[in-house]
C-alpha cells in the first residue's frame, strides 16, 4: 500500500516570498511521484511530476520539487510566489509498475498576502 | 483540444434521493477516472476504466454507487439512494492510457454535489 503526508493544512506567505510546500510518501515498491495544482471551483492541473532520472524536476508556472528518496520526501517551492499561485496543492504518488493507481494527499492551501 | 467536461456542475439533493453524473473525456484517451472529493482531504479513486472494462473499483461503494461506460467514451455515475456523507465534489479524469503508467491525468471541473 502507498500513502501521501502532507503535514501543513495552510500555508499563509507574502507576495515575492519563497515557499516550500512539504510532501512525505511511503510505499513498499518504487513509486512516481506528482505534484497537482486546484485553483476555486476548478479541477486539478498537473504542476510536475517525477518519474526517473535527475530528482531535480521543474514544472509550469516556476515550481520545482526535489525527490529524495532516503528522506521519502518530495517537497514543492517556488523562490518568489504571485498572488496568482494562491491555491491548493496536492502531492500524489502513483504505482510504477501496472495499472496506474494514484493516491493523493489531503492538500495545502497556499495563501499568497499581497 | 478540448478538455474533460462534466455536468451538472453543482446538484442539490435530499437523501435517499438518487443521482447521476455525467463525464466526457478528452478524445482518444481511453482511461477514465471518477473520484469522490470530501472537503478537506484529497481525491479519493472511485473507479477506473480503460475503454469499456473495469480495472479498479475496490473503493466504490457498490451498493449504491454504480458506474458505466458502455461505448468506451462518455461515462455516467450514479448514486442511489443518496446519504448525507456522499456530500463531495466528484471529479472525473482522463489518459491516454493506464497501460503506460506514467500518463498524465487530465481532471474536468468537477460536480458539487450537496445531500441534504
Amino acid at each position: 500500500a502507498q500513502s501521501v503526508t502532507q503535514l501543513d493544512s495552510q500555508v499563509p506567505v507574502f507576495e515575492e516570498a519563497p515557499v516550500e510546500l512539504r510532501c512525505n510518501y511511503s510505499s513498499s515498491v518504487s513509486v512516481y511521484l506528482f505534484w497537482y495544482v486546484q485553483y476555486p471551483n476548478q479541477g486539478l492541473q498537473l504542476l510536475l511530476k517525477y518519474l526517473s532520472g535527475s530528482t531535480l524536476v521543474k514544472g509550469i508556472n516556476g515550481f520545482e520539487a526535489e525527490f529524495n528518496k532516503s528522506q521519502t520526501s518530495f517537497h514543492l517551492r517556488k523562490p518568489s510566489v504571485h498572488i496568482s499561485d494562491t491555491a491548493e496543492y496536492f502531492c500524489a504518488v502513483s504505482n510504477s509498475g501496472g495499472y496506474q493507481k494514484v493516491t493523493f494527499g489531503t492538500g495545502t492551501k497556499l495563501q499568497v498576502i499581497p | 483540444e478540448a478538455g474533460v467536461a462534466q455536468s451538472p456542475r453543482y446538484k442539490i439533493i435530499e437523501k435517499r434521493q438518487s443521482v447521476a453524473f455525467w463525464c466526457n473525456p478528452i478524445s482518444g484517451h481511453a482511461t477514465l477516472y471518477w473520484y469522490q472529493q470530501i472537503l478537506g482531504q484529497g481525491p479519493k479513486l472511485l473507479i477506473q476504466f480503460q475503454n469499456n472494462g473495469v480495472v479498479d473499483d475496490s473503493q466504490l461503494p457498490k451498493d449504491r454507487f454504480s458506474a458505466e461506460r458502455l461505448k468506451g467514451v462518455d461515462s455516467t455515475l450514479k448514486i442511489q439512494p443518496a446519504k448525507l456523507e456522499d456530500s463531495a465534489v466528484y471529479l472525473c479524469a482522463s489518459s491516454f492510457s493506464s497501460l503506460a503508467e506514467k500518463e498524465t491525468q487530465y481532471f474536468g471541473p468537477g460536480t458539487r454535489l450537496l445531500v441534504l
